[in-house]
């Protein structure tokens, strides 16, 4: 079955200090993956996404994030964290032949301290 | 172009009510996902629809129903209403192409249940 994981619950960086938020997941066949992010009252947006080819994708908002296929992970990075980074972030995966149902991990709380 | 919108944005109801949600995809995309929001849940897949015609579902009782007309705007209809439905709904649009696209998210509703 298909599955997310985010590890970290809850994450707390200084401004300026890097970031790295895990993602891993189980998938039987080539997977899409996705990361995004939800402010406070809002809707998800999404900050980048791998389909195919080079294994690290840059995304929006200075986020990078590398598919490792040895190890099902797809985690999210950023060199310098500002405070307007706090937020949650969630990791998703679909595939084509799920159509467009996706599975979301539970979310990483991000907070950042000036 | 305008995003996804989703109306009401809040509704508070009472157990045993039913609700009806609606959504209004990117104009253009043909494809309309929905997702309950709880806390330490994450996003969880309710139903896809495509063309009118529901594509995926999710593990949900039956008293969790859609349905999507010609013009691609979906309503999401919870009947007999228990305080667990309480939650934020998430309906998230793609053009249609399966698995290959990010799926763009509106606001949410808000669901109270008392």
């Amino acid at each position: 079955a298909q599955s997310v994981t985010q590890p970290d619950i809850h994450i707390t960086v200084s401004e300026g200090a890097s970031l790295e938020l895990r993602c891993n997941y189980s998938y039987g066949a080539t997977p899409y993956l996705f990361w995004y992010v939800q402010s406070p009252g809002q809707g998800l947006q999404l900050l980048l996404k791998y389909f195919s080819g080079d294994t690290l994708v840059q995304g929006i908002k200075g986020f990078e994030a590398e598919f490792k296929r040895s190890q099902s992970s797809f985690n999210l990075r950023k060199p310098s964290v500002h405070w307007s980074d706090a937020a949650e972030y969630f990791c998703a995966v679909g595939a084509q032949n799920t159509g467009n149902q996706f599975y979301f991990g539970t979310g990483t709380s991000l907070t950042v301290i000036p | 172009k305008a995003g996804v919108t989703q109306t009401p944005r809040y509704l508070i109801k009472t157990r045993g009510q039913q609700v009806t949600l609606s959504c209004s995809p990117i104009s253009g995309h043909r494809s309309v996902s929905w997702y309950q929001q709880t806390p330490g849940q994450g996003l969880q897949f309710l139903f896809e629809y495509f063309s009118e015609t529901q594509r995926n579902k999710g593990n949900f009782p039956g008293r969790f129903s859609g349905r999507q007309f010609s013009n691609s705007r979906s309503e999401m209809n919870v009947s007999t209403l228990e305080l667990g439905d309480s939650a934020l709904y998430l309906c998230a649009s793609t053009p249609g192409i399966p698995g290959r696209n990010e799926q763009f998210f509106g606001p949410g509703t808000r669901l109270t249940v008392l």
